[in-house]
């Protein structure tokens, strides 16, 4: 998997937007980024993916750089719900197979 | 709509005993089917990986085992637990060729 970095740890107070950001200098022209958070206790969930252009969702949106070097996960409004580890990974293709990361633990203040 | 299915949720067992921890998947046909781990306070770890009926690729050599003996039927295994063996496992299953992955709920193993 090409290599994705992203801090340990960011806090962000309830109701307000959410920068994650995530370094993958090494990308290749066909690796999509997907995103993905982990609440307490349960399996991790999909939460976004982009190959170039910026996309958006009902749980976020995804802000790709014009290299591709970097993505951010922006979450619009945060709740208390939102706090998780979010990983920003890019799924190799050889058997498909995904590589998670230590990832961003979020904590939101109330 | 597709589903996935892992249980127990929850288990406990000692030392040197064995393991099957079972995972299948509905509403998808030859799906790719991954086991995950995560021991406390770490990341999540690639454990095995099946492409199809009978193919298991191992990503860590350790003494777990899995096989795939239906298409939509994953299965953990161990002969001998070790107490390193406890942690959150999780199954999960995706489409050929990319695409999201969709995650069970995960057995919470404790080894004692």
């Amino acid at each position: 998997d090409a290599k994705t970095t992203q801090p340990n740890s960011m806090e962000s107070n309830e109701e307000e937007p959410v920068h994650l950001p995530c370094n993958h200098s090494t990308i290749s022209g066909t690796d999509y980024i997907h995103w993905y958070r982990q609440l307490p206790s349960q399996g991790p969930e999909y939460v976004i993916h982009g190959l170039t252009s910026n996309v958006n969702n009902r749980m976020a949106s995804l802000a790709i750089a014009e290299d591709r070097k970097s993505s951010t996960l922006i979450l619009h409004r945060a709740t208390l719900r939102d706090a998780a580890v979010y990983y920003c990974i890019l799924p190799t293709w050889d058997g498909d197979k995904i590589i998670f990361g230590k990832g961003t633990r979020l904590h939101i203040l109330p | 709509s597709q589903t996935i299915h892992q249980w127990p949720a929850t288990l406990v067992q000692p030392v040197g005993s064995p393991l099957s921890l079972e995972c299948t998947v509905e509403g998808t046909s030859n799906p790719n089917l991954y086991w995950y781990r995560q021991a406390a306070g770490r990341g999540l770890q690639l454990l095995f990986y099946s492409v199809g009926i009978g193919q298991i690729s191992s990503e860590v050599p350790q003494n777990l085992s899995a096989s795939r003996p239906q298409d939509r039927q994953f299965i953990l295994s161990s002969k001998k637990l070790l107490l390193s063996d406890s942690g959150f496992y999780l199954c999960a299953w995706s489409v050929h060729g990319g695409g999201g992955y969709t995650f069970g709920s995960g057995t919470r193993l404790t080894v004692v």
